[in-house]
């Protein structure tokens, strides 16, 4: 079975602030991990996933992600925080043909 | 593409009125998900159908609710007899297929709803 982490459900950080947003995951085959942002009053929207090819995965927005399979982490990053980035953040894993499992979230705040 | 449209954005009844959700997927997906997202349990799956038939409806709360999916481009999540605790923002999706390399699941942009 599969099963997402989100550490920290709120992170703060200064605008032009690295912003790191961790996950980890547990699955019993190679998983599908995804990153969805959710901004105010909207659904959520795919910032990347990561699919068994490169584990560096580049997303919207100057978002990006490793998947390190050692330490079981899919943690998302921006090196240069702007006040529009600021959205609760889901991690979701799944595995080919069964289903999404989200994380709980995690709430960006950037501060000016 | 329209992406995934759900009616009404917004919501208001009183407890016990019977409520309706609709939901039109993107054209030529397979799949539809319902969710329900609250500040206290977060987001939660409540069923998904796969080519209009319900594959797993664990996450319906209890009888209350009732999904159905009469065609491809229609659903609907309904919720009879409504309750204040029932208050969230409630979220259909769909994808091409169940999870996968390019199975993303796409939003759309919810109903709040708020039982008095």
């Amino acid at each position: 079975a599969q099963s997402v982490t989100q550490l920290g459900s709120h992170v703060s950080v200064s605008e032009g602030a690295l912003v790191l947003l961790r996950c980890n995951y547990s699955s019993s085959v190679p998983p599908y991990l995804f990153w969805y942002v959710q901004y105010p009053n909207q659904g959520l929207q795919l910032l990347l996933k990561y699919t068994s090819a490169a584990t560096l995965v580049k997303g919207i927005n100057g978002f990006e992600a490793e998947f390190k399979k050692s330490e079981t982490s899919f943690h998302l990053t921006k090196p240069s925080a702007h006040m529009s980035d600021a959205a609760e953040y889901f991690c979701a894993v799944s595995d080919p043909g069964n289903q999404f499992y989200f994380g709980t979230g995690t709430s960006l705040t950037v501060i000016p | 593409d329209a992406g995934v449209i759900q009616s009404p954005r917004h919501e208001v009844t009183e407890m016990g009125q019977e409520v309706t959700l609709r939901c039109k997927p993107i054209s030529g997906h397979d799949y539809l998900f319902w969710y329900r997202q609250t500040m206290m349990r977060g987001l939660e799956l409540l069923i998904y159908f796969n080519n209009n038939v319900p594959i797993d409806d664990s996450g319906m709360p209890e009888d209350r609710f009732s999904a159905k999916m009469p065609n491809a481009s229609f659903s609907t999540l309904k919720i009879q007899p409504s309750e204040p605790r029932d208050s969230a923002v409630y979220f259909c999706a769909s994808s091409l297929r169940l999870a996968g390399a390019t199975d993303t699941q796409y939003f759309g942009p919810g109903t709040r709803l708020t039982v008095l």
